[in-house]
Order: structure tokens, then C-alpha cells, then sequence
């Protein structure tokens, strides 16, 4: 199985400062055929499911604010929320879709401080 | 727009069966470019994928080693949903469970039910 870390368990930033977590697969994730990143990023608020924001990485889902971007390849990824708003607060996950079983991170808790 | 509907017992007692149901609206469970998943969330065990059901032409099932002897997905086509069935429950089984499709155009999922909690305890 391919495991999941992510870094910080839990971060408060200042609204409108920049969020960063990081997030590192136990083997690449990136698939030489399409070159592609098979790594997700989900957004979690409290009673309600997860969100899928980023996929292949980088590739924002539609709808979701630019604000949030996605980067790296390989091991080690990235995700920054430029500018941190109110209803950014939220645990946010990866997880990798490059093979079976998916996998996902521990979690980030994103806090305002 | 997809919707997924989730339904089934928030308690079940230990050594019984699970049992949920994920309704879907918006899409077929015979698609030929989706997985239907079921996925749990628990404190002690974060999100862990339990399973999938697809069909290409023919149906098939992908399972997590840590349940494989106790897990069903199965698909109702002539109900447009897809179930979860695991077996021999312990109270390591409590979590919320959701559903979710999984996309091929984007290889990850897109959309999630609702989510149930499930307690197992007599």
C-alpha cells in the first residue's frame, strides 16, 4: 500500500496570509505513460463529506477558488491557499489515485489565527 | 447534477451485518466511465477506502485486504444504486461511512453521499 503523510497536523494562519501543507507518498505516484500525478486534495468541513479540490496534483475542480493551488511530482506535494479566508477552516487530506487500495493522508487542520 | 443518497441503520450490533445504500440520481451505476466506492472515516483509522464496484462490459469488484473476507458491493441496476454489506462487525467497525463515484475522466472522486454513522454496540 502506498502510505500518506502529511505535514502539519494542524496550522493557524492570519486571514488573508498564505497556507501551506505538505503532503509525501511512500513511492512515486506519477505515471510515466501520460505523465500525469495520480494525487488529490480534499477539503473536509465539520458533518459534512470530503471535497475533491485538486486532482492529478495541479488541476483545480471546477468551481473552486483560485486561491487554492496544487504542486509537485513524484513524492512530495504541495497545497497553498494564497490568501487564507474565514470559510477556508477546514481539514484538508490528500490522496493518492494511482493504484489500489487508495490511500489518504492523515489530515491538516487549518485554523484562523 | 449527481446526487448520492445514502441509507441504512446508524446502529448494528456486534457480530451482525452492516448493511448501507447509496442511491444515485444524475448518472447509472452501469457506467462505463465511473467506480462506485465506499469509503469510512473513524479517529482511530482517518479515511480508509473499503472497496469499489464498476462495470466494463462485465461487472467487477475491487476490495481492502483488511476486510476482504468480510465485504459486498454489490450493484442494483434496476434500482440505480449500490450497496455495502460487511459481515462479522466489531466495534473497530464504528465510523462514518460514505459513498462516493469515482470519476474516470479525472481518475478520483468526485462526488460523496452524505455520509452515515454507524455504531456497532449491543
Amino acid at each position: 500500500d502506498i502510505v500518506m503523510t502529511q505535514s502539519p497536523d494542524s496550522l493557524a494562519v492570519s486571514l488573508g496570509e498564505r497556507a501551506t501543507i505538505n503532503c509525501k507518498s511512500s513511492q512515486s505516484v506519477l505515471y510515466s505513460s501520460n505523465n500525469k500525478n495520480y494525487l488529490a486534495w480534499y477539503q473536509q468541513k465539520p458533518g459534512q463529506p470530503p471535497k475533491l479540490l485538486i486532482y492529478w496534483a495541479s488541476t483545480r475542480e471546477s468551481g473552486v477558488p483560485d486561491r487554492f493551488s496544487g504542486s509537485g511530482s513524484g513524492t512530495d506535494f504541495t497545497l497553498t491557499i494564497s490568501s487564507l479566508q474565514a470559510e477556508d477552516v477546514a481539514v484538508y487530506y490528500c490522496q493518492q489515485h494511482y493504484s489500489l487500495p487508495l490511500t489518504f493522508g492523515g489530515g491538516a487542520k487549518v485554523e484562523i489565527k | 447534477q449527481l446526487q448520492l443518497q445514502q441509507s441504512g441503520p446508524g446502529l448494528v450490533k456486534p457480530s451482525q451485518t452492516l448493511s448501507l445504500t447509496c442511491a444515485i440520481s444524475g448518472d447509472s451505476v452501469s457506467s462505463n466511465s465511473a467506480t462506485w466506492n465506499w469509503i469510512r472515516q473513524s479517529p482511530s483509522r482517518g479515511l480508509e477506502w473499503l472497496g469499489r464496484t464498476y462495470y466494463r462490459s462485465k461487472w467487477y469488484n475491487d476490495y481492502a485486504v483488511s476486510v476482504k473476507s468480510r465485504i459486498t458491493i454489490n450493484p442494483d441496476t434496476s434500482k440505480n444504486q449500490f450497496s455495502l454489506q460487511l459481515n462479522s462487525v466489531t466495534p473497530e467497525d464504528t465510523a462514518v461511512y460514505y459513498c462516493a463515484r469515482n470519476s474516470a475522466e479525472v481518475s478520483t472522486m468526485t462526488d460523496w453521499g452524505q455520509g452515515t454513522l454507524v455504531t456497532v454496540s449491543s
